[in-house]
């Protein structure tokens, strides 16, 4: 019962590098998300998928790419990292309920330090 | 468009103490509305949301909420505080209809518990 899984755990880059942060889940699910968690600022969202194939922008995507080659899987990619990127990154995912949304299922979170 | 206000970034009560978490919310179409938790080091959790059915929702853990909408709130409740009740809680809004990508998340309150 894995739900949403996320790879790494815990990260530190230096500024300018670049990485990808894996999102897995074996719901079935329709939509993805990544968000950002920052101090005092809650939840946002930076890129985000409704199937396989597709992604569109979030609130904060500047900086990042994301890729959803597999209706399971949902990359987040940073070409080149700044200060400003550290955060705690999470994913999430949905499924499509008719009449409605439906709640997130979100995985464990990755910590990113930027340095 | 939506928005969501929690108020008070940290809430402390004894234990066996009434918990209110406080949320209000603006939305332009009668909204959908969920309360997250967070413990330390996890990602989000549902404990309860209301689509419009009835007014009082319950959740998991002894929580529930009261959608008031003359009061556009949504305050989260319990009744007994226990220990384990100490994370972050998160209230979000959105949309009908729109998917999971217009959920716009609140700053966060996060309990402390005294024993």
């Amino acid at each position: 019962n894995a739900g949403v899984t996320q790879t790494p755990k815990f990260r530190v880059l230096k500024t300018g590098q670049s990485m990808t942060l894996l999102c897995a889940q074996d719901m079935n699910h329709e939509y993805m998300y990544w968000y950002r968690q920052d101090p005092g600022m809650g939840l946002r969202l930076i890129h985000y998928s409704v199937g396989e194939g597709t992604t569109a922008k979030g609130e904060v995507p500047d900086g990042y790419n994301v890729s959803r080659l597999k209706k399971q899987n949902f990359l987040l990619g940073l070409e080149s990292a700044a200060p400003s990127q550290t955060s705690v990154y999470f994913c999430a995912s949905s499924y499509i309920s008719n009449g409605g949304n439906t709640e997130a299922f979100f995985g464990q979170g990755t910590r990113l330090t930027v340095v | 468009a939506q928005s969501v206000t929690q108020l008070g970034s940290h809430v402390s009560v004894s234990e066996g103490a009434l918990v209110l978490l406080r949320c209000n919310y603006s939305s332009s179409v009668p909204p959908y509305l969920f309360w997250y938790v967070q413990y330390p080091n996890q990602g989000l959790q549902l404990l309860l949301k209301y689509t419009s059915a009835a007014t009082l929702v319950k959740g998991i853990n002894g929580f529930e909420a009261e959608f008031k909408k003359s009061e556009t709130s949504f305050h989260l409740t319990k009744p007994s505080a226990h220990m384990s009740d100490a994370a972050e809680y998160f209230c979000a809004v959105s949309a009908p209809n729109t998917g999971g990508f217009k959920t716009i998340f609140g700053a966060g309150t996060r309990l402390f518990v005294k024993a």
